[in-house]
């Protein structure tokens, strides 16, 4: 099975630390995303890395940047940690093409609680 | 842009009911249709899709009919446990490649005893 595994499964940080959020994959996909999820808004795309040093803004990525080094590997960065990114954090990755590929395979989320 | 719509509010249902969560969807052309489900504490795993009009998407009980007339695409069990007890997210695939999904705000469904 696809694994994805997210390194933190809860944090709490003070506002404006520099806070990141791993996520590993053992599936040798090609796609990572990461999404934050909030009760009564779903989950928003933050950003998105089709390769190895590549990234694209999502729908929400003001606050937030990413580091993809290796395939395997995909970090989320809050450069300077604010109350309203206070939320669950869910990375995702898949492989790429049309056929069965569009399926996500999520970790188990991240919540973080800024104070 | 592409998007999808879930009904509102959470759904609360006793065990052996049958359970629809509505999910339509605006996309320009024909998009691949996802239903997500998050069991208490845990990330996103699939639970059925469709990629093409007409197709039905089963799983575990489950089922959605990809209705390209009315944009539309529900989901329905016949009869609940209170395993099903989790939060329901209808998506789609935009046609902007790279694999990003749109979601919707998705749905708790609640199965009491």
């Amino acid at each position: 099975d696809v694994k994805v595994t997210q390194s933190s499964r809860y944090l709490v940080k003070r506002t404006g630390e520099k806070v990141f959020l791993e996520c590993v994959q053992d599936m040798d996909h090609e796609n990572m995303f990461w999404y934050r999820q909030d009760p009564g808004l779903g989950l928003r795309l933050i950003y998105f890395s089709y390769d190895v040093k590549m990234k694209e803004k999502g729908d929400i990525p003001e606050g937030y940047s990413v580091s993809r080094e290796k395939k395997e590997r995909f970090s989320l960065i809050l450069e300077s940690a604010s109350t309203n990114q206070t939320s669950m954090y869910l990375c995702a990755s898949s492989s790429p093409g049309r056929s069965g590929a569009n399926v996500l395979t999520f970790g188990a989320g991240s919540r973080l609680t800024v104070l | 842009g592409d998007s999808v719509t879930q009904m509102e509010g959470p759904v609360t249902l006793s065990e052996e009911a049958f359970l629809t969560i509505n999910c339509t969807y605006t996309a320009t052309g024909y998009p691949s249709l996802f239903w997500y489900v998050q069991y208490p504490g845990e990330g996103l795993q699939l639970l059925l899709k469709a990629t093409k009009a007409d197709d039905k998407g089963s799983n575990k009980g489950f089922e959605a009919t990809y209705r390209k007339e009315t944009t539309s695409f529900h989901l329905e069990k016949g009869s609940v446990q209170v395993s099903d007890s989790a939060v329901y997210f209808c998506a789609l695939r935009t046609l902007s490649g790279n694999n990003r999904l749109a979601f919707g705000k998705g749905n708790q469904v609640v199965v009491i005893p």
